[in-house]
C-alpha cells in the first residue's frame, strides 16, 4: 500500500513565476491538506480539500490555490512567487474514519525561489 | 483556536540518558495531540498520538508521552537516548472530531552526544 506521494521532490523557480505541486493521498483517504514548512519552523496549514472543494484555509494569501480531483489527488498552485515562498511543502491525507484524526504526511516538495 | 508551545528549540542529551521534550498546548475544545519526528530532508513521521482514553501513550522507537489536562501538557520522553534519535521533533494539536487542521509547534531539535 503506497503512502502519500508528492511530486516533484525538488523544484527551483524564479521570482514572479508560477508553480504547481502534486499530491496523491494514501489509498482509501479522501481528504488532502497542504502545509508550508519554512526553514527552521514548524509546518503551517495552508488549506484542506474534501470532495473537490476547499473546506478550510489557513492564513495564506490568494496566490496560494489548490484543486482536488475525483480520484482525491490534489494540486497546490502558487502564483507570483516570492523569495519567502521558499520552503518544504508537505501534503497530508486523512481518511473517512471520523474517529481517526491522524494525518499521514508525504515526503514533501522542496521549493526554492531565486 | 489551538496553539502549541515547545520549550527549548534545541536539546542535547548524552547517549543512554533520558530524553524529555516539553510541549504545552492551548485548545478551546478537547484536543487530540500528536508527536511527529522529522529527519533531515524528510517528511514527518508520527511517533504517537493521544485521542481519548489512557493518558499515557506509547509510540514507536520506545517513546511515550503523557496527556496532563490540568497542566495542558503532553511531554515526550524516552528512557535511554540512541544516536538514531537525533532529529527534529514536533508537537501538534487538533480539535477532536475529525477533519481538522493540525497546528504544529516550532519544533525541538534533539542532539545525542556519544
Amino acid at each position: 500500500d503506497a503512502g502519500v506521494t508528492q511530486s516533484p521532490t525538488h523544484l527551483i523557480k524564479t521570482r514572479g513565476q508560477q508553480v504547481t505541486l502534486r499530491c496523491s493521498p494514501k489509498s482509501g483517504h479522501d481528504t488532502v491538506s497542504w502545509y508550508q514548512q519554512a526553514l527552521g519552523q514548524g509546518p503551517q496549514f495552508i488549506f484542506q480539500y474534501y470532495e473537490e472543494e476547499e473546506r478550510q484555509r489557513g492564513n495564506f494569501p490568494d496566490r496560494f490555490s489548490g484543486h482536488q480531483f475525483p480520484n482525491y489527488s490534489s494540486e497546490l498552485n502558487v502564483n507570483a512567487l516570492l523569495l519567502g515562498d521558499s520552503a518544504l511543502y508537505l501534503c497530508a491525507s486523512s481518511g473517512p474514519d471520523r474517529e481517526d484524526d491522524e494525518q499521514y504526511f508525504g515526503p514533501g516538495t522542496r521549493l526554492t525561489v531565486t | 483556536a489551538q496553539s502549541v508551545t515547545q520549550l527549548g528549540s534545541h536539546v542535547s542529551v548524552s547517549e543512554g540518558a533520558l530524553v524529555l521534550l516539553r510541549c504545552n498546548y492551548s485548545s478551546s475544545v478537547p484536543p487530540y495531540l500528536f508527536w511527529y519526528v522529522q529527519y533531515p530532508n524528510q517528511g514527518l513521521q508520527l511517533l504517537l498520538k493521544y485521542t481519548t482514553g489512557a493518558t499515557l501513550v506509547k509510540g514507536i522507537n520506545g517513546f511515550e508521552a503523557e496527556f496532563k489536562k490540568s497542566e495542558t501538557s503532553f511531554h515526550l520522553t524516552k528512557p535511554s537516548a540512541h544516536m538514531s534519535d537525533a532529529a527534529e521533533y514536533f508537537c501538534a494539536v487538533t480539535p477532536s472530531g475529525g477533519y481538522q487542521k493540525v497546528t504544529f509547534g516550532t519544533g525541538t531539535k534533539l542532539q545525542v552526544i556519544p
